[in-house]
């Protein structure tokens, strides 16, 4: 089956440190997306990436970081320096990075900071 | 002002009921359109593509109104299992495949 899984489903941090969500997919899209959920907020965009090797920042990119050495791999990084880490966050993809193509999403992963 | 709003509902509605949901977008060069489902504590998953001429598939119909910058979701004959959180999300014009996404509209069918 195709398709984007994400892990742990659910993941506690300490203050402080910092913790790494993965995202695969089997899909052979080009682009991937992060986003962040908060109760009564629409997604925000964390970090995109339209090709393997290049990303680019999205609306709330501080204290997060990425890679995407893989193009089946894009996990994100929440550092120390997130405030406010706690949130449900999503991991999407695309055919490709330009026009109106569908972004599929993965089950997402529950962090909360203890 | 919010680039996408959208009443937060809830909506109870009893089964077989229709509904109607509207949202309001800010940005007049925005190009596609889109209503999202998402159920609780799940990821959100396309419902339809929203087009100029309106368009429909089976008990919904979505409406776009680009001098209003409104964008509807008409469900008809409501089932138990429509219950869930309704997401408008823009396209804005420009280069890559950026979303812009609503709150939501959470919507409970009962019996």
């Amino acid at each position: 089956d195709g398709g984007i899984t994400q892990s742990p489903k659910y993941l506690f941090r300490k203050e402080g440190q910092n913790v790494t969500l993965s995202c695969e997919q089997n899909l052979n899209h080009d682009a991937m997306y992060w986003y962040r959920q908060d109760p009564g907020q629409g997604l925000r965009l964390i970090y995109y990436s339209q090709i393997v090797n290049d990303f680019q920042k999205g609306d709330i990119a501080e204290g997060y970081s990425v890679s995407r050495e893989k193009k089946e791999s894009f996990p994100l990084t929440v550092t120390s320096a997130q405030k406010n880490p706690t949130a449900f966050y999503l991991c999407a993809s695309s055919i490709a990075g330009g026009g109106g193509n569908e972004q599929f999403f993965g089950p997402g992963t529950r962090l909360t900071v203890l | 002002r919010k680039e996408v709003e959208q009443d937060p509902g809830p909506f109870n509605v009893p089964e077989g009921a229709t509904v109607a949901f509207n949202c309001t977008y800010s940005n007049s060069a925005s190009q596609s359109f889109f209503w999202y489902r998402q159920d609780c504590r799940k990821e959100p998953k396309l419902l339809m593509s929203v087009y100029s001429s309106g368009n429909e598939d089976g008990r919904f119909t979505a409406q776009l109104n680009r001098a209003s910058q409104y964008i509807s979701l008409l469900i008809r004959d409501s089932k138990l299992s429509d219950s869930a959180t309704y997401l408008c999300v823009v396209r804005p014009s420009g280069g890559y495949n950026k979303l812009i996404f609503g709150a939501g509209t959470r919507l409970a069918v009962h019996p």
